[in-house]
């Protein structure tokens, strides 16, 4: 099985300031991780993921995350806000093992960022 | 990576009434999907789009309500029957860049249902 979890509802941050947005997953085995932007009234947009290799994962528009196997832990960052960034992000994670190519969403993050 | 086209972008339906959403992928893909983003909520998987085949549906979902085309490897249509309020949701399409790994979207169909 495979489920992930993404505390925050919303998260507010100051634009300048860095940023950061949570994701803690499970599997059974070990996990390709994602995340997506969704900004409004548009589609989801891939952001990065996480495969194998390097735990620091950078991605689109600034962003980056790092997988940390022990907290089971996918958190987004971005070390300087910009008003553009405020979207819906879903982190969305896969169990290599699993034999299916389907990911399962966390429920999604508004980041707000106030200029 | 591919680019999907997903058209109507939205509609406003009355209830009862039937439409039909297409998906254009611009290259070949193995792996077509259906989800469904209600309002404030994350994405449920409908179906995964089987090429020549009946779709496969998750459970609540049902092929009477949403029938699923995909006569190709490129294009697929997932159409909402007998709609009623409860619809209004956005259909997102989808496809599996099988040598990367990751999904990619098309840019959604808004429905309303009144």
């Amino acid at each position: 099985a495979q489920s992930v979890a993404q505390p925050e509802d919303q998260v507010n941050v100051a634009e300048g300031n860095p940023l950061t947005v949570k994701c803690t997953y499970s599997v059974s085995g070990n996990p390709y991780l994602f995340w997506y932007v969704q900004y409004p009234n548009r589609g989801l947009q891939f952001l990065l993921k996480y495969i194998t290799g390097d735990n620091l994962v950078k991605g689109s528009y600034g962003f980056e995350a790092e997988f940390n196997k022990s907290q089971t832990s996918f958190h987004l960052k971005k070390p300087s806000a910009l008003v553009s960034d405020s979207a819906l992000y879903f982190c969305a994670v896969r169990d290599k093992s699993g034999g299916s190519y389907i990911p399962t969403f966390g429920r999604g993050t508004s980041l707000i960022v106030h200029p | 990576s591919a680019v999907i086209s997903q058209k109507p972008s939205r509609d406003i339906c009355q209830r009862g009434t039937s439409l039909t959403i297409q998906c254009q992928v611009d290259s070949q893909v193995t792996m077509m999907f259906w989800y469904r983003q209600q309002p404030g909520q994350s994405l449920t998987l409908i179906a995964t789009a089987n090429q020549g085949s009946e779709a496969t549906y998750e459970s609540g979902f049902v092929i009477d309500k949403f029938p699923i085309s995909r006569p190709n490897l490129t294009f697929s249509t997932l159409t909402v029957s007998n709609m009623s309020p409860e619809d209004s949701s956005i259909y997102l399409c989808s496809a599996l860049n099988q040598e990367a790994g990751e999904l990619f979207f098309g840019e959604g169909s808004r429905l309303t249902v009144l």
